[in-house]
């Protein structure tokens, strides 16, 4: 079955460095994603992605947070200058189209952990 | 915007018995409910979903409500199993925009064998 995969799995960063995620969506898909996670908490959305340009984003992607898609497979999330608050996991998802077909094909990858000292 | 609660954070329950976890959402032009299962290391997975224009979806164990007048929705698991302990997140999405899932907070489900 086609996965989304993330890497690095867990990534320890100081406060004020660049991070930057980096995610392969599933190869067809078309509309691609980022959420975070803060530990105990829900999953919120960070971003949408589609036709090589930002659909929406959230009040949590400020002008610290870029995405990018620099070739036909990588999907990546790049913090400019990490805070304390960015600890979370981060899952990037992808879906082929949108509508009632595309909803139930969203898949997400297994996360990257981020933990700012 | 759209907000979805999610009651209760923690579920214990005897193996063999039945679970609910129970979901409203504010946005009454969301339209797709899905049901995601979370496992320790990995990223949501899809267990059952449903659309805003059918009540009650069953697939084997697992099924899910919907009451649009009252905008909520519940996940009812029969016969759990220890296999089924998990966090539960129950998401709401209106299509035709950007697509993006609001998620509840999650429940924390243990199954005691």
């Amino acid at each position: 079955e086609p996965e989304v995969t993330q890497t690095p799995s867990h990534q320890v960063t100081q406060m004020g460095q660049e991070v930057i995620l980096r995610c392969v969506p599933i190869s067809n898909h078309l509309y691609f994603y980022w959420y975070r996670q803060i530990l105990g908490q829900k999953v919120e959305f960070l971003v949408s992605f589609y036709n090589n340009e930002i659909s929406e984003k959230s009040e949590i992607f400020d002008d610290q947070f870029s995405v990018e898609r620099p070739d036909g497979s990588n999907f990546t999330l790049k913090i400019r200058s990490t805070k304390l608050e960015d600890s979370a996991m981060y899952f990037c998802a992808s879906i082929l189209t949108g509508g009632p077909a595309g909803s139930r094909g969203y898949t997400f990858g297994s996360g990257t952990r981020l933990t700012v000292v | 915007g759209e907000n979805v609660e999610q009651h209760p954070s923690t579920l214990s329950v005897q193996e063999g018995d039945s679970a609910v976890i129970k979901c409203t959402y504010s946005d009454s032009a969301s339209n797709y409910f899905p049901w995601y299962k979370q496992e320790l290391g990995k990223g949501p997975q899809l267990i059952i979903d449903i659309r805003s224009n059918v009540g009650e979806k069953k697939d084997q164990r697992i099924a899910v409500t919907l009451n649009k007048t009252a905008k909520h929705f519940s996940l009812h698991i029969t016969e759990t199993q220890p296999e089924d302990s998990a966090v539960y997140f129950c998401a709401a999405l209106r299509q035709g925009g950007s697509e993006k899932l609001v998620f509840g907070k999650g429940t924390k489900l243990t199954v005691n064998p």
